[in-house]
């Protein structure tokens, strides 16, 4: 059981660039998530989607898209990366079971030059 | 004020208790959530309360919940250089999403 995977673990971008961040789960779990986590700032939501089939905004959409490819996989798209998307992301999967934790990805270090 | 804070910063000694702190704004949240991270490493569930319980304990871990003043502590007993990491707080907001503070960093000195 891997758990919730990520790749790649590091990447460097130049503005304007474009990359997809990969994320599956095998725990079977419906809903998936997306989060960046900057210094002083916690971890923010970006995209989620309750179950296959279905993606939602977050607080913070901006400059991402998302695509849940099948219940195991769950893509974030930056179309033209920017300076302000450096960051750390984290992608992390729940069931809604009676305390619906989220597990927790180890992580995508992006740096946008 | 924001939605979850927590303070940013705690050093101890090795071998005593570690007490970090948590307040939330928003009297509907059902579950609360204290999760670990370690340098370089994705967030590790370390343990969660519901909304109607004031205290759980696992082994050196304790959580206590003060409804009444939206407050939420996770103690470490015995604590070890192997603590040292960021501590978040954590609380459900609506169906799916988790709003988090921004992180204790415990600091453990040998």
């Amino acid at each position: 059981n891997a758990g919730v995977t990520q790749t790649p673990k590091f990447q460097v971008l130049k503005t304007g660039q474009s990359m997809t961040l990969q994320c599956a789960q095998d725990m079977n779990h419906n809903s998936m998530y997306w989060y960046r986590q900057d210094p002083g700032m916690g971890l923010r939501l970006i995209y989620y989607s309750a179950s296959e089939g279905t993606t939602d905004k977050g607080e913070v959409p901006n400059g991402y898209n998302v695509s849940r490819l099948n219940k195991r996989e769950f893509s974030l798209r930056l179309e033209s990366a920017a300076p302000s998307q450096t960051s750390v992301y984290f992608c992390a999967s729940s069931d809604l079971g009676y305390q619906e934790t989220q597990y927790f990805g180890p992580g995508t270090r992006l740096l946008v030059l | 004020g924001e939605d979850v804070e927590q303070s940013l910063f705690l050093s101890v000694r090795e071998g005593d208790s570690s007490v970090i702190n948590c307040t939330y704004t928003d009297s509907s949240s059902t579950y609360l959530y204290w999760y670990k991270q370690e340098p370089g490493a994705g967030l590790q569930l370390l343990t969660y309360i519901f909304s109607n319980m004031d205290m759980k304990q696992d082994q050196r871990l304790t959580v206590l919940l003060n409804k009444k003043d939206k407050h939420l502590s996770l103690r470490i007993a015995d604590t070890q250089t192997g603590d040292s990491a960021i501590y978040f707080c954590a609380r459900r907001a609506g169906s799916y999403q988790l709003t988090f503070g921004k992180g204790t960093k415990l600091s453990v000195i040998p």
